[in-house]
C-alpha cells in the first residue's frame, strides 16, 4: 500500500545530524499535497513531529525540521539525542489512490 | 485535554467477530474526522479508513474495503472498528486517530488496541 519510500534505517552518533528522505510521485507529494512526519517511540503510539511539510507543533524541539523539494521531502534531526531513537513515518495523500498514504517507515538508531 | 481512549487487547480465534472502540473526550467529537490505522508486527502504518462522526460519512482505503466496518455513535463520542470473521492475518495493533482536518494530519492518537487472532 505504501507509495512513499523511506530508507529502512539511518544511524548517527550523539550530537550528529541525520536526515530521512520520503520520496513520492506526481500523484502525491509532486501534486502538492502536504507531508507530515510522525515519531513512534518503542511500544507507543505515533505522535506528530512535523505537519504541513515544515511546521512543528508546540512542544516539539527545534532540533527537528522538515523540508520539501519536488516529489521528495526530508526530515532532519540535528544534535541527535538518545531519546530520538524511534521509528519515523511520513504521511501524505495520493489523488490516484484517493487515499491517505504512509511511508515505509525509518528506524533511527543512535550510536 | 483531548483524549482518544481505546478498548483493551483482544485474543480471538479465526472466524470469530470483533468490535473495538475508540472514545473521544475533551473536544467536539462530531466535528473532526476519525481514522483507523493498522500496524502489523514489526511493520509500518497503514490507513484503513476514516469516518465523520456527525453524519457517519465513511471512506475506506481500497485494501480494507469489504474487510472491516467502521462506524460511530456520536451520542457517546465513540468510533468503532469491527470484523465479522477474523483471520490470523488480522493480528496487529489498531490505532484510532483524530484528523486535524480531512486531508490533513493526525493531531491525536489513541493508545492502540492489540488484536491477536490465533487458534
Amino acid at each position: 500500500q505504501s507509495v512513499l519510500t523511506q530508507p529502512p534505517s539511518v544511524s548517527g552518533a550523539l550530537g550528529q545530524r541525520v536526515t530521512i528522505s520520503c520520496t513520492g510521485s506526481s500523484s502525491n507529494i509532486g501534486a502538492g499535497y502536504d507531508v507530515h512526519w510522525y515519531q513512534q517511540l518503542p511500544g507507543t503510539a505515533p505522535k506528530v513531529l512535523i505537519y504541513g511539510n515544515k511546521n512543528r507543533p508546540s512542544g516539539v524541539p527545534d532540533r527537528f525540521s522538515g523540508s520539501k523539494s519536488g516529489s521528495s521531502v526530508s526530515l532532519a534531526i540535528t544534535g541527535l539525542q538518545a531519546e530520538d531513537e524511534a521509528d519515523y513515518h511520513c504521511q501524505s495523500y495520493d489523488n490516484s489512490l484517493s487515499d491517505y498514504i504512509f511511508g515505509t517507515g525509518t528506524k533511527v538508531t543512535v550510536l | 485535554e483531548v483524549q482518544l481512549v481505546q478498548s483493551g487487547a483482544e485474543v480471538k480465534k479465526p472466524g470469530e467477530s470483533l468490535k473495538i472502540s475508540c472514545k473521544g473526550s475533551g473536544y467536539s467529537f462530531t466535528t473532526y474526522w476519525i481514522g483507523w490505522v493498522r500496524q502489523m508486527p514489526g511493520k509500518g502504518l497503514e490507513w484503513m479508513g476514516i469516518i465523520y462522526p456527525d453524519d457517519s460519512d465513511t471512506r475506506y482505503s481500497p485494501s480494507f474495503q469489504g474487510q472491516v466496518t467502521i462506524s460511530a455513535d456520536k451520542s457517546i463520542s465513540a468510533a468503532y472498528l469491527q470484523w465479522s470473521s477474523l483471520k490470523a492475518s488480522d493480528s496487529a495493533i489498531y490505532y484510532c486517530a483524530r484528523l486535524r482536518a480531512r486531508g490533513s494530519y493526525v493531531d491525536y492518537w489513541g493508545q492502540g488496541t492489540l488484536v491477536i487472532v490465533s487458534s
